[in-house]
């Protein structure tokens, strides 16, 4: 089946640093998600893309949709905290998403 | 609006056992989902629905059941448990009429199969 590819897979870095995180994917996707997920909860929406070459903030993340319609990017400015948790992304296909197996984000004061 | 709730949240069966696990949303969503989520596995789907009475399989299926029988309800089936069935198990709902894709969670169901 399809699969994305999300990397990297692990990040531990310190308050106040900037991260960037992707997807890419073999297959082309109409729509990219980008979902949080704190420890023992299910996954929030942080972001939804909707149009190659989309550049979309939400506060101090911004997501991109890639011109080929096969990657999609997220980026974390200035980390704090409780930014910590589980980043996935998604992409939408038919009337189904497909996930990514996550970046697993740690940030040391 | 509670939003996707799910009952139960935690859960341990013996292998053989069966169970209901029920998933509930209250904005109207035509579709509902059932994941599930396995260390280093990401999400994957089990069935889905598109809408009330309707259902359909997902990338990994076998050994789940699953009825919408009402619009608001989608309940996942386990006939005869297995130990490869522990894991979180994961309701969403969305709203495509509308054009959008996104999907909304649950809390989790964690079940533990010995």
């Amino acid at each position: 089946g399809q699969q994305l590819n999300q990397s990297p897979q692990s990040m531990f870095i310190q308050e106040g640093e900037d991260v960037s995180m992707n997807c890419t994917s073999s297959s082309i996707f109409n729509t990219w998600l980008w979902y949080k997920q704190d420890p023992g909860e299910g996954p929030v929406l942080l972001i939804a893309l909707y149009k190659a070459g989309e550049l979309t903030s939400n506060g101090r993340l911004t997501a991109q949709f890639g011109i080929t319609r096969k990657d999609s990017f997220l980026n974390i400015s200035a980390s704090i905290p409780s930014d910590v948790g589980i980043y996935f992304c998604a992409g939408q296909t038919t009337d189904k998403l497909i996930f990514g197996t996550g970046t697993r984000l740690q940030v040391f004061p | 609006n509670a939003g996707v709730t799910q009952t139960p949240k935690f859960r341990v069966l013996k292998t053989g056992q069966s169970m209901t696990l029920l998933c509930a949303q209250d904005m109207n969503h035509e579709y509902m989902y059932w994941y599930r989520q396995d260390p280093g596995m990401g999400l994957r789907l089990i069935h889905y629905s598109v809408g009330e009475g309707t259902t359909a399989k997902g990338e990994v299926p076998d050994g789940y059941n699953v009825s919408r029988l009402k619009k608001q309800n989608f309940l996942l089936g386990l006939e005869s448990a297995a130990p490869s069935q522990t894991s979180v198990y994961f309701c969403a709902s969305s709203y495509p009429l509308t054009g959008y894709y996104e999907q909304y969670f649950g809390p989790g169901t964690r079940l533990t199969v010995t």
